[in-house]
């Protein structure tokens, strides 16, 4: 099956600091997906970004479906932003479950 | 405004007794579809449905069923908790094409004594 895996695990930035997340996917995929999973444990939607760039205040995507990756940057970071991003994927038939990444564990401290 | 809505929030309950997750959306999507989230085994698939009367299997069915008599809700039973069914639930609806994107409820936590 796809796999995806998110780089950096783990990172650590001070307030204001900008920061790229990365997500690698093993095939093509028509569906991507950006989530922020807070401390409450909520999935937050950030982002569905097949293709392209997109941007939504200080948050923006871009994939490259082609290199079969998407980045998500994060500018102007702010305590808030902690928690878990998660790529998720989705390929092939009807069914469309999404897969999601390991996420990358993000603390802003201030 | 747009929703998935699950109930309850959390729940702590004894091996054995059986219970119920609803989940509602408002949007008249056809798919629905659960997670469940583990450390360090990420989020899977329980159980999804294309449409009314329409469910199958996802990776992790067993210990779970669910129904789907209208479109807007799509119940989680657990007929006989198991303590290994402690986890963080999330429902998901989509739109009809397979591309479009997935909405999630705000999750429920499981405990099973």
């Amino acid at each position: 099956g796809i796999q995806v895996e998110q780089s950096p695990p783990d990172l650590i930035l001070q307030e204001g600091a900008n920061s790229t997340l990365r997500c690698n996917f093993s095939d093509s995929v028509n569906n991507l997906q950006w989530f922020h999973q807070n401390p409450w444990g909520q999935l937050i939607n950030l982002f569905y970004i097949p293709s392209g760039t997109k941007q939504n205040g200080r948050l923006s995507a871009t994939t490259v479906a082609t290199e079969r990756y998407s980045l998500l940057y994060i500018s102007s970071s702010q305590t808030t932003d902690s928690g878990v991003y998660f790529c998720a994927v989705a390929y092939g038939g009807a069914t469309n479950k999404l897969i999601f990444g390991t996420g990358t564990l993000l603390a802003v401290q201030p | 405004e747009a929703q998935v809505t699950q109930n309850p929030r959390y729940l702590i309950t004894v091996t054995g007794k059986k219970l119920t997750v609803t989940c509602s959306q408002n949007m008249n999507h056809e798919y629905m579809s659960w997670y469940r989230q583990d450390p360090g085994l990420g989020l899977r698939q329980i159980y999804y449905s294309m449409n009314v009367e329409v469910t199958d299997k996802g990776d992790v069915p067993e210990g779970y069923k669910v129904s789907r008599k209208e479109k807007r809700n799509f119940p989680l039973i657990l007929e006989s908790p198991s303590p290994n069914q402690t986890s963080l639930y999330f429902c998901a609806s989509r739109d009809g094409p397979a591309n479009q994107p997935q909405h999630f409820g705000d999750g429920t936590r499981l405990s099973i004594l």
